[in-house]
């Protein structure tokens, strides 16, 4: 079975620091990654995935992520925050031979001016 | 290309009664998942269609149910609608292997 856990549901960070959002998750088969971002009362919307090749993934709005096996771990980083980074940010994971996704509970981002 | 959409975005039921929801995907994407977003239980998998066929299902009650046409645009339905089923009701459309493309989602309030 799969799951996925984000560790902390709340962080908050001053504007211009480190954004680090953590996502373990657990699978028995190769997974495929994604970080999705969700504005208030809108959708999700796709910041980056992991399918295969390099475990370093860009993603839009200068988010990154890198998969790393060995810590079944997925983190979102990105060097200097911006007030239009706050948002819910969600990582999933889905396997090669299945159709379902499946997601952490969401980790809210607070941006401190 | 237009994204996926859902309608309508906001509706406000009671008890007892029953609702529709519409999502239409993207063009050439025959994938359609539901998802219920609530504060509580975070995002949980309803269930997926793929060419008119449910390929998957989530543990919801059979009050759940859900369809696709041959258009690849899919409905989903609650009957006898409950005060816990207050939710944003999401839908995403997939093609191949690739990522899920959400819609802004429906807002139901039961009251």
């Amino acid at each position: 079975a799969q799951s996925v856990t984000q560790l902390g549901s709340h962080v908050s960070v001053s504007e211009g620091a480190l954004v680090l959002l953590r996502c373990n998750y657990s699978s028995s088969v190769p997974p495929y990654l994604f970080w999705y971002v969700q504005y208030p009362n809108q959708g999700l919307q796709l910041l980056l995935k992991y399918t295969t090749g390099a475990t370093l993934v860009k993603g839009i709005n200068g988010f990154e992520a890198e998969f790393k096996k060995s810590e079944t771990s997925f983190h979102l980083t990105k060097p200097s925050a911006h007030m239009s980074d706050a948002a819910e940010y969600f990582c999933a994971v889905r396997v090669n031979t299945g159709n379902q996704f499946y997601f952490g509970t969401g980790t809210s981002l607070t941006v401190i001016p | 290309k237009a994204g996926v959409t859902q309608t309508p975005r906001y509706l406000i039921k009671t008890r007892g009664q029953q609702v529709t929801l519409s999502c239409s995907p993207i063009s050439g994407h025959r994938s359609v998942s539901w998802y219920q977003q609530t504060p509580g239980q975070g995002l949980q998998f309803l269930f997926e269609y793929f060419s008119e066929t449910q390929r998957n299902k989530g543990n919801f009650p059979g009050r759940f149910s859900g369809r696709q046409f041959s258009n690849s645009r899919s409905e989903m339905n609650v009957s006898t609608l409950e005060l816990g089923d207050s939710a944003l009701y999401l839908c995403a459309s997939r093609v191949g292997q690739g990522e899920a493309f959400f819609g802004q989602g429906t807002r139901l309030t039961v009251v």
